[in-house]
């Protein structure tokens, strides 16, 4: 099982600020990784796949980077849309996500 | 706009069985895989099974395997989750979720709006 981890568990950022998570895959998953996003109440929503592909609607804001173990997802000028829960999820070698990070409102 | 409308679930007892439908529209149902996913605040997002667009092929994660049936009828654009001898661990909002990518590995770029399942006596 490939495990994922996100740093860090909770992130306290103020709105037109600009916020990065980090995920870990705990073995070489290339690029086969993908983030999204949970509003609370709401089910997830994709932003990026094959770990820097804009999902379609996603503004320019969202990019995500990395390869290999080491990935990040980085939001600039956070809105008030944009607080909410962010998981990271490998699709490599079956399917397995990231504990979460929740983004709140400093 | 898609859109995947999920209906079953509830309350259901330990031993029994959960039969849930997903009903999709908004785009040529028959091109993609399909996917179902379940949420716990112990074990976050989990996924359970896959579907090929012809139905000719599925995967199912461990924790499911030998309990778990994932099916289409792609003439109706539907897509179906049936989960047997139910236990307590079971207990979840359950997505039906579109997926994209290729064979060996999906992502999941639509998601429905969760149905809530508790298994208990």
């Amino acid at each position: 099982e490939i495990v994922m981890t996100q740093s860090p568990v909770t992130l306290s950022v103020s709105p037109g600020q600009s916020a990065i998570v980090s995920c870990r895959a705990s073995q070489s998953i290339g690029r086969e990784l993908a983030w999204y996003q949970q509003r609370p109440g709401q089910a997830p929503r994709l932003l990026i796949y094959a770990a820097s592909t804009r999902a379609t609607g996603i503004p320019a804001r969202f990019s995500g980077g990395g390869s290999g173990t080491e990935f990040t997802l980085a939001i600039s000028s956070l809105q008030s849309g944009d607080f909410g829960v962010y998981y990271c999820q490998q699709y490599y070698y079956w399917y397995s996500f990231g504990q979460g990070t929740k983004l709140e409102i400093k | 706009e898609v859109q995947l409308v999920v209906s079953g679930g509830g309350f259901l007892q330990p031993g029994g069985s959960l039969r849930l439908s997903c009903a999709a529209s908004g785009f040529t149902f028959s091109s993609y895989f399909m996917s179902w996913l379940r949420q716990t605040p112990e074990k976050g997002l989990e996924w359970l099974a896959n579907i090929k667009q012809d139905g000719s092929a599925q995967t199912y994660a461990d924790a499911v395997k030998g309990r778990c049936t994932i099916s289409r009828h792609n003439a109706a654009d539907f897509v179906f989750l049936q989960i047997n001898n139910l236990r307590a661990e079971d207990s979840a909002v359950y997505y039906c979720v579109r997926a994209s990518g290729s064979p060996s590995g999906v992502y999941f770029d639509s998601w429905g709006q969760g149905t809530l399942v508790t298994v208990s006596s």
